[in-house]
């Protein structure tokens, strides 16, 4: 079974970082290129960008490429988000999901997604 | 960046027809494939996949669900309608980075 599960979430103040983790299991890890969303509070989805197996290609949405960074340790099983100047607009559900690119990069596993809070 | 468009509510009866629709200012559309996937979320959980490269159902996801379309107009529709559909419901098209989704349409019963 497809297992992805986020961790590393909380309050966290304006300015500072947060890293987040995705533990993956039940699947070749090292296969995968693998993703982060976010989703504000009532709101829709947002892609924040992927990374590819080998971590040589990582992709992020323009808006956001300066204040996080995605890797992984495939040794691990592990995904990560690093990010950045937090401020209150990042108040996010944080989601990892894998990507199929057999079908033009979707994302057909996602995890239950942790929360991130910035505030004083 | 290439923007989709989804009407924000739909309230259908049980039993009837939901058509949800996406629009996007520019053609997902590439050798053939139209780069273009749907997802559900219930309130409370992640996105799961329900439709793939437009027309193509995921897997376990009940024959209910059908997508269609090409180019800028693409469409889900659920056939008939149970009360476990209640969601939202997003489209996202990988046709050029960045990946983008639609606003979403929650789907509510009459």
């Amino acid at each position: 079974e497809v297992k992805l599960v986020e961790s590393g979430g909380g309050l966290v103040q304006p300015g500072r970082s947060l890293k987040l983790s995705c533990a993956a299991s039940g699947f070749s890890f090292n296969d995968y290129w693998m993703g982060w969303v976010r989703q504000a509070p009532g709101k829709g989805l947002e892609w924040i960008g992927e990374i590819n197996q080998d971590s040589s290609t990582i992709n992020y949405t323009p808006s956001l490429k300066d204040k996080f960074t995605i890797s992984r340790d495939n040794a691990q099983n592990t995904l990560y988000l690093q990010m950045s100047k937090l401020g209150s607009e990042d108040t996010a559900i944080y989601y990892c999901a894998r990507e199929d690119l057999n079908y033009g990069s979707l994302f057909d596993y996602w995890g239950q997604g942790v929360m991130v809070t910035v505030s004083s | 960046d290439i923007v989709l468009t989804q009407s924000p509510a739909l309230a259908v009866s049980l039993g009837q027809r939901a058509t949800i629709s996406c629009k996007t200012n520019q053609n997902v559309d590439y050798y053939g494939n139209s780069y273009m996937h749907w997802y559900q979320q219930k309130p409370g959980q992640q996105p799961k996949l329900l439709i793939y490269l437009a027309s193509n159902l995921a897997s376990g996801i009940p024959a209910r669900f059908s997508g269609r379309g090409s180019g800028t107009d693409f469409t889900l529709t659920i056939d008939p309608v149970e009360a476990d559909d209640t969601a939202t419901y997003y489209c996202q098209q990988s046709r050029n980075l960045p990946w983008t989704f639609g606003g979403g349409t929650k789907l509510e019963l009459k």
